[in-house]
């Protein structure tokens, strides 16, 4: 069975500074996707960046990156320049082709920006 | 604009009341999903319907019900509300296609609370 596993309950950031959020997935499938959503307080999931495994490319979204390693199955969010508007719950999520589009999630990661 | 809805915010059901959760997406999406947040545990799938009148059980569908009679509409059946049914509830929906995973779009959720 696949799963997530997100091992930081909890982070915090300065202002302006960088953090990365750790993110494993296991599976016995080739191809799949990962995702990063984000849940502001009292405010809807949004996604905040996708990444197909086929492509070796790592994504990239503005202030928001990943760091794909496919053999080590880690799925990692670097969030650069942090903004208090990054606080949030970060949720590491995976599907594979043909799951209808179904998502396993991970636990979630709390992050906090100081300002 | 993408948009789904939840019927309420807020809920304070008793145990043993039937208890329905509405959502609405009008984006014609097909697949519609319900999950089930609690801290410590991430999002959890309880249904999802990949069609008008189809449904497949997600992880944790024991004491839950699903209907989906218009393609834009999802409700989630609570048959008699248990106080371990107090959680977030997110509903969810993306569209489908051969060889892809399309993003899901979240509404706000609704925190049922059950006494």
């Amino acid at each position: 069975a696949q799963t997530v596993t997100q091992s930081q309950p909890e982070m915090s950031v300065q202002e302006a500074e960088t953090v990365t959020l750790s993110c494993t997935y296991d599976t016995s499938e080739s191809d799949y996707y990962l995702f990063w959503y984000k849940q502001p307080p009292s405010r809807q999931m949004i996604l905040v960046i996708r990444q197909e495994a086929y492509k070796q490319q790592n994504a990239t979204e503005n202030r928001f990156s990943v760091n794909f390693q496919k053999a080590a199955k880690s799925f990692s969010l670097k969030i650069s320049d942090s903004q208090l508007g990054d606080a949030a719950m970060y949720f590491c999520a995976y599907s594979f082709r043909g799951a209808t589009n179904k998502l396993i999630f991970g636990t979630g990661t709390l992050l906090a920006v100081q300002p | 604009d993408v948009k789904v809805t939840q019927s309420s915010r807020y809920l304070v059901k008793r145990t043993g009341e039937k208890v329905f959760l509405e959502c609405v997406q009008d984006m014609d999406h097909e697949n519609m999903f319900w999950y089930r947040q609690d801290p410590g545990l991430g999002l959890r799938l309880i249904y999802f319907s990949y069609d008008v009148k189809m449904k497949e059980k997600g992880d944790i569908p024991e004491g839950y019900s699903v209907s989906r009679e218009k393609k834009e509409r999802f409700s989630l059946i609570l048959e008699s509300a248990s106080t371990n049914q107090t959680s977030m509830y997110l509903c969810a929906s993306s569209l489908t296609g051969s060889g892809s995973s399309y993003e899901q779009y979240f509404g706000p959720g609704t925190r049922l609370t059950v006494t």
